[in-house]
């Protein structure tokens, strides 16, 4: 089925390790987010992607890297993982592009993250 | 599955209009709904969000969204729009659960 693939669902970390969160959307879309839910919060953004080989930093980069290096992938990279990223993270891809409307956005499931 | 709409894909205003922006959830169960803006050029930001409690919320930059769960809305509303209140507006259940929808363009002519 289309959409966003995010894998794993859930992860238990202890700190200073690291880990990638996958992300996979098979829509063709050009714009990919990475965001970040804490509890009873909204979406914050960490980093986001306007197409392959093109990435920048959102709201909250700091602890994490990125790298687009297709369309279709697009993974989060936490290096020394910290009790503060303990969240649920949701990968997001969106159509769109300089001739072309923006859609709506499509989530991927989240991957629900606690580091202890 | 749980779901939104929003009735209107783009509205155009003047300053000093009246705004209400339709949102309708479709799932039962726990109700958390979220209004977000996109800017041009920006990411999405929070506006403001319901869970529970008092429907009447308030959010950033004098907007507000009342949570009617009878009619099944959850309208984002300001008295009197600006320039800068240019921007997309998405209505949202907590994500993960449903794809946002298409969202409504507003435009606000100085």
């Amino acid at each position: 089925n289309a959409g966003v693939t995010q894998t794993p669902k859930f992860r238990i970390l202890k700190i200073g390790q690291s880990m990638t969160l996958q992300c996979t959307q098979d829509m063709n879309h050009n714009y990919m987010y990475w965001y970040r839910q804490d509890p009873g919060m909204g979406l914050k953004l960490i980093y986001y992607s306007v197409g392959a080989g093109i990435t920048d930093k959102g709201e909250v980069p700091n602890g994490y890297n990125v790298s687009r290096s297709t369309t279709e992938d697009f993974p989060l990279r936490l290096e020394l993982a910290a009790p503060s990223q303990t969240s649920v993270y949701f990968c997001a891809s969106r159509s769109g592009g300089a001739l072309r409307p923006l859609y709506g956005y499509t989530f991927g499931s989240g991957t629900r993250l606690t580091v202890v | 599955a749980q779901s939104v709409s929003q009735h209107n894909h783009h509205v155009i205003l003047s300053e000093a209009a009246s705004l209400e922006l339709g949102c309708n959830y479709s799932y039962g169960g726990t109700v958390n709904l979220f209004w977000y803006v996109q800017y041009p050029g920006q990411h999405l930001q929070l506006l403001l969000k319901y869970f529970s409690g008092d429907p009447l919320v308030k959010g950033i930059k004098g907007f507000e969204a009342e949570f009617i769960k009878s009619k099944f809305s959850f309208n984002l509303r300001k008295p009197s729009v600006q320039w800068s209140d240019t921007a997309e507006y998405f209505c949202a259940p907590r994500a993960g659960k449903s794809t946002f929808g298409d969202g409504t363009t507003l435009t606000v002519k100085p």
